[in-house]
């Protein structure tokens, strides 16, 4: 039972422009959140998270939304560059005692 | 310098051998785990240790067993390997036990022929 979905497998989007990645969770116990990044033939790397007790998280281009009612929150890049061309990994964390649980990833193409 | 290494990148073995994988990381955490990522995509936890200790053992089979030599080393072995057991596997480390903030090793891509 997958508790962390992210349902939009791929977007294409163009450089200079905002990418919207999505992720829903179905675990109200859920208090941490975080986006990884990874390239193809490495492994994902930390990129932002957000606390329960935020709605909003800034750094640099990247900002996470958190959505608690709806258990929705979102990852906005802006501007996009190709170099942002990866698979996105939405994770979630009920308290620091338990293991992360995963999306499984939205393949981003960033065209120039 | 690599900081979360695991070797071999790629093993490709028959069906009921026994291969192991290496991780080791760098970093000075004291908790290292081991993710797969199965055909479907998902990165699901196998196993967690802390200093050396087990903390999260996941349903996994008990063909798996992973060894901790120091808090540095997490190594993975698989006994009599099935189709199934092809996926792509990640070693990960963090500061702290349970840890939000994982670094993660490149992945072996395991193939069971």
């Amino acid at each position: 039972d997958q508790q962390v979905k992210q349902n939009s497998p791929s977007l294409s989007v163009q450089e200079g422009r905002i990418s919207i990645l999505n992720c829903d969770y179905t675990n109200s116990m859920f208090d941490y959140f975080l986006w990884y990044k990874k390239y193809p033939a490495e492994g994902p790397t930390f990129l932002i998270s957000i606390s329960s007790i935020k709605d909003k998280n800034e750094d640099g281009r990247f900002t996470v939304f958190l959505n608690k009612s709806a258990k929705h929150l979102s990852l906005h890049i802006v501007p996009s560059q190709p170099g942002d061309s990866a698979v996105y990994f939405c994770a979630a964390n009920p308290n620091s005692g338990y293991a992360l649980n995963f999306g499984k990833g939205t393949s981003l193409l960033v065209t120039p | 310098d690599t900081a979360v290494s695991q070797t071999p990148k790629y093993l490709v073995t028959q069906m009921g051998n026994d291969k192991s994988i290496k991780c080791e990381q760098n970093l000075g955490h004291d908790t290292m785990y081991w993710y797969k990522q199965d055909s479907k995509k998902f990165l699901k936890i196998m196993f967690s240790y802390n200093n050396k200790e087990l903390i999260i053992n996941e349903t996994v089979p008990n063909r798996f067993s992973p060894k901790s030599p120091d808090k540095a080393h997490l190594n993975l072995h698989i006994n009599s390997l099935e189709l199934g057991d092809s996926a792509v596997y990640f070693c990960a480390s963090s500061q702290v036990a349970q840890s939000e903030k994982l670094f993660f090793g490149s992945g072996t891509q395991l193939s069971v022929l």
